[in-house]
C-alpha cells in the first residue's frame, strides 16, 4: 500500500516568487493536512481539507492557501514568498476528519533565498 | 501561543537505559494524545497514544503516560536501543477533533 507522497523533496526559490507543493494522500484517506516544521518550532498547522473543503485553518497568513481534488490529492500554494518561508513543510493524510492520528508523508524541504 | 510544549530539545540516554521524555500542555480540553518518530529526511511516524480516559498506554518498549491534573504526558522508551535515536514529537487533538498541536520535539540520542 503506497503510503503519502510529496512533490518535489526539495525545491530553491527566490523571494517574491511562488511555490505549489503537492501531496497524495493514502489510497481511500480522504482527509489531508499541511504542516510546517521549521527549527524549534515544532510543526505548525497550516490547513486540512476534507471531501475538497478546507475545515480547519492554522495562524498563516493569507500567502498561505491550499486546495483539494476530487481524488483527494492537495496541493498548497504560498505567494510572494520569504525568507521566513523556509521549513520542511509536511503533509498527512487521515482516513476522515478527527481521525486517530495520521500518516506523514516525507516533506518537502522549501528554501528561499 | 504553544499549547503542547517539550521544553527539553535533546536527550542523551545509555544504550539499555530508560529513555524518558516529556510534555506538557496547556488544554484541559485536550481529549487525544499521540508520540511521533521522526528520523532526519523521512516524515514523522505513528508511535504511540493515549485516550484522556487512560492514564498509561504500553505498546512493547514504549509506554506512553497521562497526568491530566498536571497536563502532563511522558514517554518511557526501556531498554533504550540505538535505532531510537530520533526526534519525538508529542501532539494532542484539539476540542474540535480536527486538529492536532505539536510540541517542538526532544532529539533523543541513545549512546551504544
Amino acid at each position: 500500500k503506497a503510503g503519502v507522497t510529496q512533490t518535489p523533496r526539495y525545491l530553491i526559490k527566490t523571494r517574491g516568487q511562488q511555490v505549489t507543493l503537492s501531496c497524495s494522500p493514502i489510497s481511500g484517506h480522504r482527509s489531508v493536512s499541511w504542516y510546517q516544521q521549521t527549527p524549534g518550532q515544532g510543526l505548525q498547522f497550516l490547513f486540512e481539507y476534507f471531501s475538497e473543503t478546507q475545515r480547519n485553518k492554522g495562524n498563516f497568513p493569507g500567502r498561505f492557501s491550499g486546495r483539494q481534488f476530487s481524488n483527494s490529492r492537495s496541493e498548497m500554494n504560498v505567494s510572494t514568498l520569504e525568507l521566513g518561508d523556509s521549513a520542511l513543510y509536511l503533509c498527512a493524510s487521515s482516513l476522515r476528519q478527527g481521525a486517530d492520528g495520521y500518516t506523514f508523508g516525507s516533506g518537502t524541504r522549501l528554501t528561499v533565498v | 501561543d504553544q499549547q503542547v510544549k517539550q521544553n527539553s530539545p535533546s536527550l542523551s540516554v545509555q544504550e539499555g537505559r530508560i529513555s524518558i521524555l516529556n510534555c506538557d500542555y496547556t488544554n484541559s480540553m485536550f481529549d487525544y494524545f499521540l508520540w511521533y518518530k521522526k528520523y532526519p529526511a523521512e516524515g514523522p511516524t505513528f508511535l504511540i497514544s493515549i485516550s484522556s480516559i487512560k492514564d498509561k498506554n504500553e505498546d512493547g518498549r514504549f509506554t506512553v503516560f497521562l497526568n491530566k491534573s498536571a497536563k502532563h504526558l511522558s514517554l518511557h522508551i526501556v531498554p533504550s536501543q540505538p535505532g531510537d535515536s530520533a526526534v519525538y514529537f508529542c501532539a494532542a487533538r484539539g476540542d474540535n477533533f480536527n486538529k492536532f498541536y505539536f510540541g517542538s520535539g526532544t532529539k533523543l540520542n541513545v549512546k551504544p
